[in-house]
C-alpha cells in the first residue's frame, strides 16, 4: 500500500538560513507524482512543487527545492533563504499516476517555524 | 482568485442537525474530492468522484455522503451531525494531469 512518511512533527530554523524537511514514500507502481504543500493557519492549501517520478532534474520553484532520490524513495523539500511567512504547516503528498481515482495520499506533516 | 469555492467558511452547529458543506469548481474538471482534517494533522480522503453520477468512499470512513449530480458541484452531506465531526473539510479537484491539483479554502465545522 502507498504510504507517505514525515518524520519531523516540528522544526525551528532562523531567519534567512535554509531548511530541509524530510519525506520519504512507498509505493510498488513505477509511475508516480511527489507534491509539497504549505498550510498556514488559515487552514488552506498552497501547492509549493510537484517532482514526477520519471523526471531526471529535481524540480525547482523559486526559493524551493525538491531533493528527490527515487532509490531512498526519498522526496526532501529544501526551503531556501526562509522568511517569517515561512511559518506553516507543510505537507508531503504522494499520486500514483495510474490511479483511476487520481487520489493525493497524505504525510503527517510538519510544523515549520521561523524565529527573526 | 479560487477556482473552487467552499461555502460555509465556519459553521457551528448543534448536535442532531443536518448539514451540507458546498463544493463548487468552474474548471471544468471531472475529479473531485473531499478530505477531512483534524487540527495539525494529516489530511485523509473521505469521498471522491470520477464525474457525473459517480461517487466513491475514501479512505477514512466517514458518516458523510456526497452527490456529483453536476459537473461542477460536489457537496457533503451530514444528516445527523455529532461532536466527533468536528473537523475541517477541505474539497480539491483535478484535471487529471499529473500536477493538477487544486484545493478550495476548506470548512472548519464545530458542533456543539
Amino acid at each position: 500500500a502507498q504510504k507517505i512518511t514525515q518524520t519531523q512533527p516540528g522544526m525551528f530554523v532562523q531567519e534567512k538560513e535554509a531548511v530541509t524537511l524530510d519525506c520519504t514514500y512507498d509505493t510498488s507502481d513505477q509511475s508516480y507524482g511527489l507534491f509539497w504543500y504549505k498550510q498556514p493557519s488559515s487552514g488552506e492549501m498552497i501547492f509549493l512543487i510537484y517532482q514526477g517520478s520519471y523526471d531526471e532534474q529535481n524540480a525547482t520553484e523559486g526559493r524551493y527545492s525538491l531533493n528527490f532520490q527515487k532509490a531512498r524513495k526519498s522526496a526532501n523539500l529544501v526551503i531556501s533563504a526562509s522568511q517569517l511567512g515561512d511559518s506553516a504547516m507543510y505537507f508531503c503528498a504522494m499520486r500514483e499516476r495510474f490511479n483511476q481515482g487520481g487520489k493525493l495520499i497524505f504525510g503527517q506533516g510538519t510544523e515549520l517555524s521561523v524565529k527573526p | 482568485e479560487a477556482d473552487i469555492y467552499q461555502t460555509p467558511r465556519y459553521l457551528v452547529i448543534g448536535t442532531g442537525k443536518k448539514i451540507t458543506l458546498e463544493c463548487s469548481q468552474t474548471m471544468g474538471h471531472d475529479k473531485m474530492y473531499w478530505y477531512q482534517q483534524d487540527p495539525g494533522m494529516e489530511l485523509h480522503l473521505i469521498h471522491y468522484s470520477y464525474g457525473v453520477n459517480s461517487t466513491e468512499k475514501g479512505d477514512l470512513s466517514s458518516e458523510s455522503t456526497v452527490s456529483r449530480i453536476r459537473t461542477e458541484h460536489f457537496p457533503l452531506t451530514l444528516e445527523s451531525a455529532r461532536p466527533s465531526h468536528t473537523s475541517q473539510y477541505l474539497c480539491a479537484s483535478s484535471d487529471g494531469s499529473a500536477d493538477g491539483y487544486t484545493f478550495g479554502s476548506g470548512t472548519r465545522l464545530t458542533v456543539v
